[in-house]
C-alpha cells in the first residue's frame, strides 16, 4: 500500500505560467515533507521542505502548501522556466522514523516555450 | 570532488557474479543511505547508517550486503542477484536526526542478466 501518492505521472505547462504539482499521503504520523527534483542521469536534488507545524513554505519561485486535514501537499512553481523540466518527487517522514523517507512515484513536468 | 559520488555509474553482472557498489560523500554528514528505484516504482529505502552503525534494514534480502567503514564511505556488496534486482541504486547522505534533507548521488544503473 503506497503511503505517498502522486497521481499525475506527467504535467505540461507553458513557460511563464504557474506549475502545480500535487501529492497525497495516507499516514497521519508523517510530519515532515520534502520535494525533490530529478534530471535524467542525475540523483534527486532537494528543493524545499515543510514541517507539519506550518501550512506554507516559500523559497524564491517555489512554494509548498500543506493541508493536514486533507493529507495533501502541493508544490507551486511560478513563473515556470524551461530549466524546471524534470521529474518531481514528493517525500514524507515521521518523527519516530525521521530518516525513513517515503517517496511518491514522481511527476514529470515539461515546460513548453 | 563535491557532494555525493557513486561508482560505477553502470554495471552489468550475471547472477553468479559478486560485485560492489561504492558511495562517497564529501559533505561532512554522519548518516548514509542506500535506496533502490525499480522501473515505474517509487524510491525504496534499503539501509540506513548513522555514525557507521546500521540503524535500519528495510527487509532487504541477504544477497545485498552493506558496509560502512567510516562516515564518508558506503558500499553495497552484491552476490547471486536475480534479474528482478535490476534497478537504479542511489546513495544519499545527511546530518543525523530528524528533519534533515538527504543529498543524493547520481546512482548506479544495475542490470542483472
Amino acid at each position: 500500500d503506497q503511503q505517498v501518492k502522486q497521481n499525475s505521472p506527467s504535467l505540461s505547462v507553458q513557460e511563464g505560467r504557474i506549475s502545480i504539482l500535487n501529492c497525497d499521503y495516507t499516514n497521519s504520523m508523517f510530519d515532515y515533507f520534502l520535494w525533490y527534483k530529478k534530471y535524467p542521469a542525475e540523483g534527486p536534488t532537494f528543493l524545499i521542505s515543510i514541517s507539519s507545524i506550518k501550512d506554507k513554505n516559500e523559497d524564491g519561485r517555489f512554494t509548498v502548501f500543506l493541508n493536514k486535514s486533507a493529507k495533501h501537499l502541493s508544490l507551486h512553481i511560478v513563473p515556470s522556466q524551461p530549466g524546471d523540466s524534470a521529474v518531481y518527487f514528493c517525500a514524507a517522514s515521521a518523527f519516530q522514523g525521521a530518516q525513513k523517507l517515503v517517496f511518491g512515484q514522481g511527476t514529470r513536468l515539461t515546460i513548453n516555450p | 570532488e563535491t557532494g555525493v559520488t557513486q561508482t560505477p555509474r553502470h554495471l552489468v553482472m550475471g547472477m553468479t557474479n559478486k560485485k560492489s557498489l561504492k558511495c562517497e560523500q564529501h559533505l561532512g554528514h554522519n548518516a548514509m543511505y542506500w535506496y533502490k528505484q525499480s522501473a515505474k516504482k517509487p524510491l525504496e529505502l534499503m539501509f540506513v547508517y548513522n555514525f557507521k552503525e546500521q540503524t535500519e534494514n528495510n527487509s532487504v534480502p541477504s544477497r545485498f550486503s552493506p558496509e560502512c567503514p567510516n562516515s564518508s564511505h558506503l558500499f553495497l556488496h552484491l552476490h547471486t542477484l536475480q534479474p528482478e534486482d535490476s534497478a537504479l541504486y542511489l546513495c544519499a547522505s545527511s546530518q543525523t536526526g530528524p528533519n534533515n534533507e538527504q543529498f543524493f548521488g547520481p546512482g548506479t544503473r544495475l542490470t542483472v542478466l
